[in-house]
Parts: C-alpha cells; structure tokens; sequence
C-alpha cells in the first residue's frame, strides 16, 4: 500500500531535550515536505527536499533540521524544543515528474514541548 | 509569493443543507488549485484539484469546485451535506513557476447536525 509513515503518533517531551520525528514513504517520490498545524493557522511549511541531498527552508524553519540522506526518508529534527513548537505536525511526498500530482500525507504526529 | 484566504472559520450547517466554502488566493501568474480535506485525527486527503481547462470541477463525494480566475476564488461546494461532511477544509495554491511550494489556507471548520 502507498503511504507516508511518520513516528511517532504522539510526542511529549521537556525544553531542550533533542528529538527526531521520521518520515518515510514508499512511493519513489523525489519531493518530501515538512508542515505544521496550528489552530488558525492552516499547515506551514517547515522544509521541504526536492531530492537526495537538497533541501531548503519553508516558511517556518526556524528551531528545526532536517535531512535527505535517502529517498525514501526525510527526518525532522529538533535539536532543543521549545513550548511553541508544540503543534501537529505532518510530512508528506509527492511525484515530481508529473507537475500536477498532489501531496501524500502521513498520519501526523502530535508533538507537546513542556 | 501566493497567499490563501478562506473567509469561514466554522461553519454549522444541518443535513441536507447546502454548502458554498470560500477561498481566494493571491498570486499573478499561473497557479494549480486544491482542497483537501482532514476529518476529525486523520491525515488531509485530497478531495479535488484544479490545474486546467473546465473551470468547474467534479472531486470525491459529490464536492466540486470552481474557479474563476477575474476573481481569483477557488470556492468549494457540496448540495447537500451529511453528517459525516464534519470536517476540516484547506484550500491550497501553488505557483505553476514554484511548485514545491504549496501554500494553505487557515482552514475552515464544517460541523454537520444530524
């Protein structure tokens, strides 16, 4: 079945302490992207990758990493959270060589940085 | 850079009802037109998309769409609703010139009564 995986479904940790969420997909899509939920605010975009190896800043990349060593994973990382990332938050992949295909999204993980 | 505007916060409707959800986007040139859906802990799902041709169009469960570009509004409709239409709504607009970047609306909340 095609999907994109994130892990974990649900997060609590304490400022500072450094945490990965993973995402994978299984589809060979060359795009992956990170966003962010919050009430009001619709999905931000975090980072997103275009391909192995390129990735670039959204509209709200401060406080996280990522990285794109593989195809098929694309990790989001914070290095010391903070109260105000606590949000939902969803990766998802699409198709590059057709323009028009849409995004596959994961699940979500709900992350509270107490 | 392209915006997304949907002017509901929440909408209450009852079951039978019929429902007009705004959006309009900000953005000059070519653009491709989504809205997506999420239901109460799920991920978002694609419900349907624009990119050219017949500005009227048909998505999943009886929703459609559509888009007049003098207005640069992308207005998602249903006839008649059912109670499991609860959900929320995102428009999405993306730049034919820039098409990792998806932009969402805020979102617009559907509550239908039974």
């Amino acid at each position: 079945e095609a999907q994109v995986t994130q892990n974990p479904r649900y997060l609590i940790t304490v400022t500072g302490k450094k945490l990965t969420v993973t995402c994978s997909q299984n589809m060979n899509h060359e795009y992956m992207s990170w966003y962010r939920q919050d009430p009001g605010l619709g999905l931000r975009q975090i980072y997103y990758s275009m391909n192995v190896e390129v990735t670039d800043k959204g509209d709200v990349p401060e406080g996280y990493k990522v990285s794109r060593k593989e195809k098929r994973n694309f990790p989001l990382i914070l290095e010391s959270p903070s109260p105000n990332q606590t949000s939902l938050y969803f990766c998802a992949s699409r198709d590059r060589t057709s323009y028009n295909s849409p995004l596959h999204f994961g699940n979500g993980t709900r992350l509270t940085v107490t | 850079a392209q915006s997304v505007s949907q002017h509901n916060h929440h909408v209450i409707l009852s079951e039978a009802a019929s429902l007009e959800l705004g959006c309009n986007y900000s953005y000059g040139g070519t653009v491709n037109l989504f809205w997506y859906v999420q239901y109460p802990g799920q991920h978002l799902q694609l419900l349907l998309k624009y990119f050219s041709g017949d500005p009227l169009v048909k998505g999943i469960k009886g929703f459609e769409a559509e888009f007049i570009k003098s207005k640069f509004s992308f207005n998602l409709r249903k006839p008649s609703v059912q109670w499991s239409d609860t959900a929320e709504y995102f428009c999405a607009v993306n730049a034919l010139s820039n098409d990792y970047k998806l932009s969402f609306g805020a979102g617009t909340t559907v509550t239908v009564r039974a």
